[in-house]
């Protein structure tokens, strides 16, 4: 069992560049969330969604899109990546309700905005 | 706007010590409050979680502390280790899907 999958990693990215982050999870969760690390902000959440074909912004949306297509996959984009935009991504599912109500997290993408 | 405030932002205790986190909420809707550590490189996982209708709950060495009508709860990690360093995240769910984190409290137990 997977759980969480982010890709990729890593990644160096110029100015100006888009980008698409893959995440994917294993679960049948409905919830699915992005969230951005940055030392000192604790995790800031910047999109999530309530179901397949269901988006809705958090805190911090603006430079990303969003995207669910399938229950399974939740897809982060940059149109035209910023400095201000290096930072560690991570990727969570939850089911919304009942007894087990945890978040599971992926590994996170170390993004650098050159 | 910071819907959930969490201090000190880093801990510095001695082994065997009582580290406290402390967490404000402004949003009363909220209704499940997790707490999540994050070893360096990898995603948080969960650790222990209380619900507003509870006013403290024990897992092993962690026990969380609710005040619901001063919307604050809290993190006690008693009889603390060295494999306790860790940073720290409370949050706070609340219907309708948004699960929000708190700054974050980077904790150093010392041999």
């Amino acid at each position: 069992n997977a759980g969480v999958t982010q890709t990729p990693k890593f990644r160096v990215l110029k100015t100006g560049q888009s980008m698409t982050l893959l995440c994917a999870q294993d679960m049948n969760h409905e919830y699915m969330y992005w969230y951005r690390q940055d030392p000192g902000m604790g995790l800031r959440l910047i999109h999530y969604s309530v179901g397949e074909g269901t988006t809705a912004k958090g805190e911090v949306p603006d430079g990303y899109n969003v995207s669910r297509l399938k229950k399974q996959n939740f897809l982060l984009g940059l149109e035209s990546a910023a400095p201000s935009q290096t930072s560690v991504y991570f990727c969570a599912s939850r089911d919304p309700g009942g007894r087990n109500t945890e978040a599971f997290f992926g590994q996170g993408t170390r993004l650098t905005v050159v | 706007q910071q819907q959930v405030k969490q201090s000190p932002q880093s801990l510095i205790v001695q082994k065997g010590g009582i580290p406290i986190i402390n967490c404000a909420y402004e949003n009363t809707a909220f209704d499940y409050f997790p707490w999540y550590q994050q070893f360096p490189g990898k995603g948080p996982a969960l650790l222990i979680a209380i619900r507003p209708d509870v006013s403290e709950k024990k897992e092993g060495r962690f026990t969380i502390s609710f005040n619901k009508s001063a919307k604050q709860f809290s993190l006690h990690i008693m009889d603390s280790q060295p494999g306790d360093s860790a940073t720290y995240f409370c949050a706070a769910f609340r219907g309708g899907g948004k699960l929000i984190f708190g700054q974050g409290t980077e904790l150093s137990v010392k041999p």
